[in-house]
């Protein structure tokens, strides 16, 4: 099975902040990598897919990068509701893993 | 717009079954692969299953395999998740997903609850 690293655990940031989420596969996952905000009570939201790809109605202040192993999630500058849990996930072969999860606190 | 909506979730004892559906709207259901996703509450996410668009060669998390079954009934636009041999680790928000063309989970439902418990 394929391990998802994802790092920090949690951050703490300011609004208009520019913050790095980072996530690193046990093995290369050739781009089968997205991510995902989740707010309290409510199912995550997509918000790349295929590593560097935006999902339609993300605001562009959020990218992606990485290939092979190691991805990253940007924020390039923090707004209020971007405070959440952040997760990426492996589609790459199942079973399927996303990492532990990112939460990003006001600080 | 893409809808999904599950239902069936609710508290059953440890041993016990239970069967949750996902209705899907808003596009054509027969032509998209599906997920289902779990969450137990202050934990993080964990794939549970996927099922392509026949219903055929349906795939599981180790954790769940042998006691829950993926099925699909495209003609209802609707996806189910048989779960028996339920334990108190299978209690969390169940989610269903669409999935992307690069193998994301697109579009997900609101989740729904199951609670195993005496």
């Amino acid at each position: 099975d394929i391990q998802m690293t994802q790092s920090p655990s949690s951050l703490s940031a300011s609004v208009g902040d520019r913050v790095t989420i980072i996530c690193r596969a046990s093995q290369n996952i050739k781009s089968y990598l997205s991510w995902y905000q989740q707010k309290p009570g409510k199912a995550p939201k997509l918000l790349i897919y295929a590593a560097s790809s935006l999902q339609s109605g993300v605001p562009s202040s959020f990218s992606g990068s990485g290939s092979g192993t190691d991805y990253t999630l940007t924020i390039s500058s923090l707004q209020p509701e971007d405070f959440a849990t952040y997760y990426c996930l492996q589609s790459y072969s199942p079973p399927y893993t996303f990492g532990q999860g990112t939460n990003l606190e006001i600080k | 717009e893409v809808q999904l909506a599950e239902s069936g979730g609710g508290l059953v004892q440890p041993g016990g079954s239970l069967r949750l559906s996902c209705e899907a709207s808003g596009f054509t259901f027969s032509q998209w692969w599906m997920y289902w996703a779990r969450q137990a509450p202050g934990k993080g996410l964990l794939w549970v299953s996927r099922i392509d668009t026949e219903g055929s060669s349906p795939t599981y998390a180790d954790s769940v395999k042998g006691r829950f079954t993926i099925s699909r009934d495209n003609a209802k636009n609707t996806l189910y998740l048989q779960m028996n041999s339920l334990r108190a680790e299978d209690t969390a928000v169940y989610y269903c997903a669409r999935r992307g063309y690069s193998g994301e989970f697109e579009f997900w439902g609101q989740g729904t609850l199951v609670t195993v418990s005496s």
